[in-house]
């Protein structure tokens, strides 16, 4: 979507960390997403921040939010073959709490 | 795991059909959701609902229908099936309240017309 913006693709070797990031416009975001979907599967709910939060780990994802500059991203550390997807960031907004707004998502892809 | 199930996985049907996507969720969640997105791309919601008798269309416009007369069930329907509506349709399920509420995905209908 045209408010919440990600690069379209990165490429990581395996064991490296991958780093993700997505742009938003609405300072009224609430909660910020991170999903991810594997081919032709729907999407999975990885993580979330609220956005008076300003990091969250959780096992190998850290989520960094930067609610100055609207950007969030997401660190995945030993990145494995099995990361390898598609990673959605997405938005609610306190007008409209019930809608994700999603970014058009980033594919990762991981070398052996 | 989220417990939210999209009949079938894939169709592939010829034109002019009537197709019913079949979408349920034994959450108990009020808010549904239809999504369409064209492959590895982003997400465009077609259709949601707050609950039972609520329907609603989304950002994107869509020659679809939708009909909520249970909680658990929320199907998608197109009277007569066009190449222009082959794509993957998504369906979400979240729960009520004003905190966080993330949305739970099926696996969804990837649907081809000829």
């Amino acid at each position: 979507g045209e408010d919440v913006e990600q690069s379209l693709f990165l490429s990581v070797r395996e064991g490296d960390s991958s780093v993700i990031n997505c742009t938003y416009t609405d300072s009224s975001s609430t909660y910020l997403y991170w999903y991810k979907q594997e081919p032709g599967a729907g999407l999975q709910l990885l993580t979330y921040i609220f956005s008076n939060m300003d990091m969250k780990q959780d096992q190998r994802l850290t989520v960094l939010l930067n609610k100055k500059d609207k950007h969030l991203s997401l660190r995945i550390a030993d990145t494995q073959t099995g990361d390898s997807a598609i990673y959605f960031c997405a938005e609610t907004r306190m007008d409209s709490s019930y809608k994700l707004i999603f970014g058009s998502g980033t594919r990762l892809l991981v070398r052996p | 795991e989220a417990d939210i199930y999209q009949t079938p996985r894939y169709l592939v049907i010829g034109t002019g059909k009537k197709i019913t996507l079949e979408c349920s969720q034994t959450m108990g969640h009020d808010k549904m959701y239809w999504y369409q997105q064209d492959p590895g791309m982003e997400l465009h919601l077609i259709h949601y609902s707050y609950g039972v008798n609520s329907t609603e269309k989304g950002d994107l416009s869509s020659e679809s229908t939708v009909s909520r007369i249970r909680t658990e069930h929320f199907p998608l329907t197109l009277e007569s099936a066009r190449p222009s509506h082959t794509s993957q349709y998504l369906c979400a399920s979240s729960g009520a309240g004003s905190g966080n509420q993330p949305q739970h995905f099926g696996d969804g209908t990837r649907l081809s017309i000829l």
